[in-house]
């Protein structure tokens, strides 16, 4: 009963540095989804993949790559970090892109960019 | 662009009352209105999904309307129990002109119930 699970659960980098982002589900869903939580800001989309082999961008996508692995998994990756970075990043999948498909989301990534 | 707003920002109540969360969003031509509970240091459980063809949904003790004339978005929690404080926030699908599940949220109201 794994549902959307996301690694590491925290991570603190240096300005410059590189990391990805893991995620995975086991809900055999179509789409996934990367979104950014700041305070006061409420959460932005980054990247999604309506479905395997294909990603485009959301909201705030500057400063971020994705790769949809295959169906199960989804990572984002900064190449080089910096302290605007510093949120919490969900991951999030749906059984379709469109129509009426709930989000279900992973419990989030941590992320502090000195 | 679509803006979602949630007022109160946070609310505090004793249990067993019933209350009312409100959600406005400035572009009414929307899919649909998904409304979510996050816990602390969690990620965000989906609680109702109204199309915009309906005018509201029910599950258990939660109520949520949906107005699109207006813009307005009510999630009614009934003989509130101190397990419901948590965040919640709602989201609308289709500020990007389609039907594509890319959500638009607003900042969430902070809802703590009293013992």
């Amino acid at each position: 009963n794994a549902g959307v699970t996301q690694t590491p659960k925290f991570q603190v980098l240096k300005t410059g540095q590189s990391m990805t982002l893991q995620c995975a589900q086991d809900m055999n869903h179509n789409s996934m989804y990367w979104y950014r939580q700041d305070p006061g800001m409420g959460l932005r989309l980054i990247y999604y993949s309506a479905s395997e082999g294909t990603t485009d961008k959301g909201e705030v996508p500057n400063g971020y790559n994705v790769s949809r692995l295959n169906k199960r998994e989804f990572s984002l990756r900064l190449e080089s970090a910096a302290p605007s970075q510093t949120s919490v990043y969900f991951c999030a999948s749906s059984l379709y892109s469109g129509g009426n498909s709930p989000l279900h989301f992973g419990n989030g990534t941590r992320l502090t960019v000195t | 662009k679509q803006e979602v707003t949630q007022i109160p920002a946070a609310l505090s109540v004793p249990e067993g009352e019933n209350l009312v969360l409100n959600c406005s969003f400035t572009d009414s031509a929307i899919y649909n209105l998904q409304w979510f509970r996050q816990d602390p240091g969690k990620g965000l459980t989906s609680l109702l999904l109204i199309q915009s063809s309906q005018r509201e949904q029910t599950s258990g003790r939660l109520n949520a309307s949906l107005d699109k004339s207006s813009g307005r978005s009510t999630l009614y929690i009934a003989a509130s129990q101190p397990g419901d404080s948590a965040t919640y926030l709602c989201a609308v699908n289709g500020g990007y002109g389609g039907a594509t599940n890319k959500l638009i949220f607003g900042t969430g109201t902070l809802l703590a119930v009293q013992p």
